[in-house]
């Protein structure tokens, strides 16, 4: 199994300011990652794949990079309603599997 | 709009079987993509349980494979799970999803677009 380990764990902070989160798989995944922010009581709602392609309707101040086994994604200006838990997810083979999640909480 | 919803016993005793169905509307299944499971236990990360394609073909996470059956049945447009000899730890949100990227027969292993609203099934007796 790849595993997928994201970091930080948690992460506090403030509106308007730029925040980048890690995923780092255990071997390389040749882009096939995936993100996802999940709020309380809802379901993931997919932001980017193929590392850093944005998915129809999630706003620009979202973005991803990286290769290999590191990648990330950047939130470039914090909005309010962007204070969420993030996954990462590798689909380059299964078994399919997810980070353990970030949680970004406002400071 | 491509939607899914769960449905199914939001309690079961342990031992027993967990059976859930997802109810797929606004896209045929027999169209095309792959159809999977994934899980949340409360308070904790996501776990893909298994996928499905219309023609019945089956992909499932090793980690459960010995107790998890997933089913499809194109006339009613929905997928099912069974996973059985359930304990405490298999308590969860259990969520549907479609695969997305590619509708063909060999994209069992994707990232999911569409997704139901999750339904949590708690083991206790």
């Amino acid at each position: 199994d790849i595993q997928m380990t994201q970091s930080p764990s948690s992460l506090s902070a403030s509106v308007g300011d730029r925040v980048t989160i890690t995923c780092r798989a255990s071997q390389g995944i040749s882009n096939s990652l995936a993100w996802y922010q999940q709020k309380p009581g809802k379901a993931p709602k997919l932001l980017l794949y193929a590392a850093s392609r944005l998915e129809s309707g999630v706003p620009s101040r979202f973005s991803g990079s990286g290769s290999g086994t590191d990648y990330t994604l950047t939130i470039s200006s914090l909005q309010p309603e962007d204070f969420a838990t993030y996954y990462c997810q590798q689909y380059y083979s299964t078994p399919i599997t997810f980070g353990q999640g970030t949680r970004l909480e406002i400071k | 709009q491509v939607q899914l919803q769960e449905s199914g016993p939001g309690l079961v005793k342990p031992s027993e079987t967990l059976s859930l169905t997802c109810a797929v509307s606004g896209y045929s299944i027999s169209s095309g993509y792959y159809w999977g499971w994934i899980r949340q236990p409360p308070g904790k990360g996501l776990e893909w349980i298994g996928s499905i394609y219309h023609s019945g073909s089956t992909y499932y996470n090793p980690s459960l494979k010995s107790r998890v059956t997933i089913s499809v049945d194109t006339s009613k447009n929905q997928f099912s799970l069974k996973l059985s000899s359930v304990t405490a730890a298999d308590t969860a949100v259990y969520y549907c999803a479609r695969l997305g990227n590619c509708s063909g027969g060999s994209c069992y292993s994707e990232y999911f677009d569409y997704w139901g609203q999750g339904t949590l099934v708690t083991v206790s007796s």
